[in-house]
């Protein structure tokens, strides 16, 4: 089954910062039918979207974390990439990149990561 | 942000259970609601969206309803593999927000 592939540290340090791919198996991320996304879930708790982007490098932020996030993309490498700075025990999560389709009517997200695991520790 | 609650946060559940999922958000969000499922150690799967509107693959016995502030996910039959973690999500506007999620176990 298609799906997104999330690569990353599996373990950062307090106040540094995380960098996450997402590399997408087709050719779908030059179509204008989708933003591209990235979501996260602490352990025991909902989830929590990140940020999202678009082909053209529009971009939609979380306001509480706005300011420590980036997102990026490169059409020409299927991926696109999240960073997210200063990280405290707070940020421990696993984080998902998802397509988000938008090309008609109600937007959802339709195609998924299996998530990576990310832990803030010394 | 628009807050979604969503209940119950578990429910025990067997074979053939007709079972129903409730989803409410903090304002009207029109029928801009998801529901996804999630085994651990995969990727999210979406079912509905739009509120009620089957995604390509996903078995008939599931369903949603409601519009506004108000759905519901029902699952008409559980069977053996619908045991997992259900959780909508709000696509009103670009700040997407989701339900706390509902596990389904035995």
């Amino acid at each position: 089954q298609l799906q997104l592939q999330e690569s990353g540290p599996g373990l950062v340090k307090p106040s540094e910062t995380l960098s996450l791919t997402c590399t997408v198996p087709d050719d779908s991320m030059r179509s204008s039918g989708y933003f591209w996304g990235w979501i996260r879930q602490p352990p025991g708790k909902g989830l929590e979207w990140i940020a999202s982007i678009y082909y053209n490098g529009a971009t939609h932020y979380n306001p509480s974390l706005k300011s420590r996030v980036a997102i990026s993309i490169d059409t020409s490498k299927n991926q696109f990439s999240l960073t997210l700075s200063s990280l405290t025990a707070a940020d421990t999560a696993v984080y998902y990149c998802a397509r988000d389709c938008i090309s008609s009517g109600p937007w959802y997200f339709d195609l998924w990561g299996r998530g990576t695991l990310v832990t803030v520790s010394s | 942000d628009i807050q979604m609650t969503q209940s119950p946060s578990s429910l025990p559940a067997s074979v053939g259970d007709r079972l129903t999922i409730t989803c409410r958000a903090s304002q009207s969000i029109n029928n801009n609601l998801n529901w996804y499922q999630h085994k651990p150690g995969q990727a999210p799967k979406l079912l509905i969206y739009a509120a009620s509107t089957l995604q390509s693959g996903v078995p008939s016995r599931f369903s949603g309803s409601g519009s506004g502030t108000d759905f519901t996910l029902t699952i008409s039959s559980l069977q053996p593999e619908d045991f997992a973690t259900y959780f909508c999500q709000q696509s009103f506007n670009a700040f997407r927000t989701f339900g706390q999620g509902t596990k389904v176990d035995i």
